[in-house]
């Protein structure tokens, strides 16, 4: 079956660059999704990606897309402590449309 | 607008005993769907609906069961608890469920839910 996994941790300096890594084993995989998940709350959507796009930006946020190695990264640039959560990784494919999440990463933000 | 709303936030059940959790969008979503998540194994899906009207099984739907009862609600219970069922339930929503991938999903606060 689908399958979806991250690396568990991450620990960085406030003002510094995050980079998030996912790999996914699904190739008809559609949509990839960031969800961010602060402490006693639901996952909140941050980005996403179409599978016929490498890569996409929205203000400190990227997320590239390697298609052909099933890597999907999320990088936060200037991470602030508020940054601190978990981020899932999570994709979307033609088999009924529903979703598949990783584990989560979680990233801890040094000040 | 509330987003997607679960209730309780908090149950402690003993082994055995029964209980629905409920959850509730206002965002007028076609699909909406129960998970699971547990340390280490990130979230599973337990049951999800379409469209109002229809249920599915997920990946892990033993010991559980949904109403979709109208577009707006969909509940997850519980008939006999079990230690293993201690986690942390999130109830989900999408706006369109169709083959090529769904909407991104809108989730709820949680329901924190101990058995002992």
């Amino acid at each position: 079956g689908e399958d979806v996994e991250q690396s568990l941790f991450l620990s960085v300096r406030e003002g510094d660059s995050s980079v998030i890594n996912c790999t996914y084993t699904d190739s008809s995989s559609t949509y990839l999704y960031w969800y961010k998940q602060e402490p006693g709350a639901g996952l909140q959507l941050l980005t996403y990606i179409f599978s016929n796009m490498d890569m996409k930006q929205d203000q400190r946020l990227t997320v590239l897309l390697n298609k052909k190695d099933k890597h999907l990264s999320l990088r936060i640039a200037d991470t602030q402590t508020g940054d601190s959560a978990i981020y899932f990784c999570a994709e979307s494919n033609t088999n009924a449309g529903k979703s598949t999440f990783g584990d989560g990463t979680t990233l801890t933000v040094k000040p | 607008n509330a987003g997607v709303t679960q209730t309780p936030k908090f149950q402690v059940l003993k082994t055995g005993q029964s209980m629905t959790l409920q959850c509730a969008q206002d965002m007028n979503h076609n699909s909406m769907y129960w998970y699971r998540q547990d340390p280490g194994m990130g979230l599973r899906l337990i049951y999800y609906s379409a469209s109002e009207g229809t249920t599915d099984k997920g990946e892990v739907p033993n010991g559980y069961n949904v109403s979709r009862l109208n577009k707006r609600e969909f509940s997850l219970r519980l008939e006999s608890a079990a230690p293993s069922q201690t986690s942390v339930y999130f109830c989900a929503s999408s706006e369109i469920f169709r083959q090529g991938g769904n909407s991104p999903l809108h989730f709820g606060n949680g329901t924190r839910l101990t058995v002992t």
